[in-house]
C-alpha cells in the first residue's frame, strides 16, 4: 500500500518551454503532497506543500510562479515548471501522507528527471 | 530551522554490519525516518522511530534514538550488495508535517 507515482519518469525540453509533472497517489488519498527537487549528490529541497483545493505553500526563495502547483484532487497533483531554462534541471520528487496518526509519514514517488536544452 | 548532518559515505563489506549515524538539532522532532535512494530512483521508506522510543527494530534495520544527544543511527545487520544506496535520516520539523532531510549517506557494499 501507499504508492505514489509520478509521470513522466525524464522530460527534455526546450529552454522557454512549460513542462507538467503529475504527482499521483495509487491506493490512498492523500491528504497533504509535498514537491522537492533534488540536485546530483545533494539531499532533497523542499519547494513547496500542497493540500488538495487550496493554494500551495512555497518554500523561501521558491517562485511560485514559475513553480506551479495544481492539486486538484485527494489523488493528483501537478508541477508545473514555467518558461524552463537549464538551471532549472534538476530531479523532481513529489511525496504524499496519508494523514491521521501517519501525517507524518511521507511515502515518494520515483522522481522526474527534467534536462532542460 | 533544523539542521540534520550525515557522514557523507560509508563502506563495509557484504556480510558485515553497517552503521548509519545522523545527528539533528530540532528536538520537537515528533517522527525520525529512515529512507533508501537508489541510482535515478525516489525515496523507500524504511523504518521510523516515534520520539519516545529509543530502540526499533525491524528484521535486519535496528534504530537507535538518543533524544539527549539528539543523535539517530541505523545499524543493518548482514549487509548485502543490494543494500547499496543513499541513505537519509529526516525529522518532522516544528511540529509541523514537513520534514527536514540530512545530507544523506552514500553506503556502499564491497565482496
Amino acid at each position: 500500500g501507499a504508492v505514489v507515482s509520478q509521470h513522466p519518469s525524464w522530460v527534455i525540453c526546450k529552454s522557454g518551454t512549460s513542462v507538467k509533472i503529475e504527482c499521483r497517489s495509487l491506493d490512498f488519498q492523500a491528504t497533504t503532497m509535498f514537491w522537492y527537487r533534488q540536485f546530483p549528490k545533494q539531499s532533497l529541497m523542499l519547494m513547496a506543500t500542497s493540500n488538495e483545493g487550496s493554494k500551495a505553500t512555497y518554500e523561501q526563495g521558491v517562485e511560485k510562479d514559475k513553480f506551479l502547483i495544481n492539486h486538484a484532487s485527494l489523488t493528483l497533483s501537478t508541477l508545473t515548471v514555467t518558461s524552463a531554462h537549464p538551471e532549472d534541471s534538476s530531479f523532481y520528487i513529489c511525496s504524499a501522507t496519508l494523514g491521521g496518526a501517519l501525517q507524518f509519514t511521507q511515502y515518494f514517488g520515483p522522481g522526474t528527471r527534467l534536462t532542460v536544452l | 530551522g533544523e539542521d540534520v548532518e550525515q557522514s557523507l559515505f560509508l563502506s563495509v563489506r557484504e556480510g558485515d554490519s553497517s552503521v548509519i549515524n545522523c545527528t539533528y538539532t530540532d528536538s520537537s522532532s515528533t517522527y525520525l525516518y529512515w529512507y533508501k535512494q537508489e541510482p535515478g530512483a525516489g525515496l523507500q521508506l524504511l523504518t521510523y522511530i516515534f520520539s519516545n522510543m529509543d530502540m526499533k527494530q525491524d528484521q535486519r534495520l535496528t534504530v537507535l534514538l538518543n533524544k539527549k544527544d539528539k543523535h539517530l543511527s541505523l545499524r543493518i545487520a548482514d549487509t548485502q550488495t543490494g543494500d547499496s544506496a543513499i541513505y537519509f535520516c529526516a525529522g518532522s520539523t516544528g511540529g509541523g508535517n514537513k520534514l527536514t532531510f540530512g545530507t544523506g549517506t552514500q553506503l556502499k557494499v564491497e565482496l
